[in-house]
């Protein structure tokens, strides 16, 4: 089956700063990668996918890009803000019946 | 966006009984899916709920512990039995069509 690894597991930056989390896959089949933002008590948020066919994919201050070859894709955060802080997951699946797999997920921090 | 509501949004159960978790959404959706996310974890599928059939589990997870039901396109429900304190968690719905996907709002389980 398909393996999500991400990293870093924390990220602590400035406001202001960029930030960036990676992710890497196993499954060569994988063709959907979704990042989801999950706030304190609260559920998870799709906030931008990309898919096998687009190499990068920007929304305002998000961006994310995809490496098929070496199998690996990035969220991208520029001007970050206190408001960003939360735990970010990425994952991937097979599009159609796309049954995701989840990274371990990645902490930000934002200090104002 | 769906609106998707879980019930009940916590509880705690005694070790042996049973919680059936319902998850509505408010307009049709094709898939459903159950997670669990242990506390500061990352989001551990359970099962894809199928509308009319059998629900389809992943490794580790079996129906006598985990039953679904899937009547409608807008309805399931997650039973945990037999309950014991390594069941604690939140557990989440999942909705997804063509171009939405939703978390519910989950539901935290204590098992004392």
């Amino acid at each position: 089956g398909e393996n999500v690894e991400q990293h870093p597991s924390t990220l602590s930056v400035q406001e202001g700063d960029s930030a960036v989390i990676k992710c890497t896959y196993s499954d060569s089949a994988s063709n959907y990668f979704p990042w989801y933002k999950q706030e304190l008590g609260k559920r998870p948020q799709l906030i931008i996918d990309i898919r096998s066919n687009v190499g990068e994919k920007k929304d305002q201050r998000i961006a994310v890009t995809l490496n098929k070859t070496a199998k690996h894709f990035s969220l991208h955060i520029t001007e970050t803000q206190p408001e960003d802080s939360a735990v970010y997951f990425c994952a991937a699946g097979v599009g159609g019946s796309y049954i995701p797999t989840f990274g371990r997920g990645t902490s930000l921090i934002v200090h104002p | 966006s769906a609106v998707i509501s879980q019930k009940p949004s916590r509880d705690i159960c005694q070790r042996g009984t049973s919680l059936t978790i319902q998850c509505q959404v408010d307009s049709q959706v094709t898939m459903m899916f159950w997670y669990r996310q242990q506390p500061g974890q990352s989001l551990t599928l359970i099962a894809t709920a199928n509308q009319g059939s059998e629900a389809t589990y992943e490794s580790g997870f079996v129906i006598d512990k985990f039953p679904i039901s899937r009547p409608n396109l807008t309805f399931s429900t997650l039973t945990v039995s037999n309950l014991s304190p390594e069941d604690s968690s939140i557990y989440l719905c999942h909705t997804r069509s063509t171009d939405t996907q939703y978390f519910g709002p989950g539901t935290r389980l204590t098992v004392l």
